[in-house]
């Protein structure tokens, strides 16, 4: 268990209102990654981070942000929720010596109304 | 065109069967590829991860890749109804230190008593 965590687990919020979701783990792990789960598009790359304060862009990231300040927990901010961003949210970490295989948290579902 | 194609399904069989998923792509410098098993308002999970072409068993479950034909498959032996899940195929290039995975759209398998 690579102990990963998402807070909130479902949350319901209004267009226009900022919205941030946290994902927590216990085990150092340099590499961790937010996606996103919509029905026909299966799991897309939000962004990703490589150390504290090192970040990058994945495949959808208009529209989000993201920020680590400490190892164990990366931020993803809707800074203004859109119905588009209805989905469920999943944050990954990379294990290591296991080639590129990621470990997932148990994900966060989000209506934006 | 998607880098990683996967039939959605559904894919129903009767308990017993044998049951082959399977992902086509079209980026040859992919070189680690993996399956995982999604159930039902959960996070995703890791079965298995192979590197480069050939075989690969655990228990009932054999995963194969292809790398002349860009093909990977995932065989269920003796498939029970605690498989009834969704199979993601995901795939990285191994040779980035970001370790980025693309994923399938995910196959929905039921298995029938």
């Amino acid at each position: 268990d690579a102990g990963i965590t998402q807070s909130p687990r479902h949350k319901v919020t209004e267009t226009g209102t900022p919205v941030t979701l946290r994902c927590h783990q216990t085990e150092n792990h340099r590499y961790m990654y937010w996606y996103r789960q919509d029905p026909g598009h299966g799991l897309r790359l939000i962004h990703y981070s490589y150390g504290v304060k090192d970040t990058d862009k994945g495949e959808v990231s208009d529209g989000y942000s993201v920020s680590r300040s400490k190892t164990e927990d990366f931020l993803l901010t809707l800074e203004s929720a859109t119905s588009s961003q209805t989905s469920v949210y999943f944050c990954a970490i990379r294990l290591a010596g296991m080639a590129d295989t990621q470990y997932f948290g148990p994900g966060t579902r989000l209506t934006v109304l | 065109q998607k880098e990683v194609e996967q039939d959605p399904g559904p894919l129903s069989v009767p308990e017993g069967a044998i049951v082959s998923l399977n992902c086509t792509y079209s980026n040859s410098a992919f070189q680690y590829f993996m399956w995982y098993r999604q159930y039902s308002r959960k996070g995703p999970e890791l079965l298995m991860y192979t590197y480069s072409s050939g075989n690969k068993e655990d228990g009932r479950f054999t995963a194969q890749v292809d790398k002349s034909s860009k093909y990977i498959s995932l065989f269920i032996r003796d498939s029970q109804p605690s498989d009834s899940a969704t199979y993601l195929c995901a795939m990285s290039h191994g040779s980035s230190n970001t370790g980025k995975l693309i994923f399938g759209q995910g196959t929905t398998l039921q298995v029938k008593p």
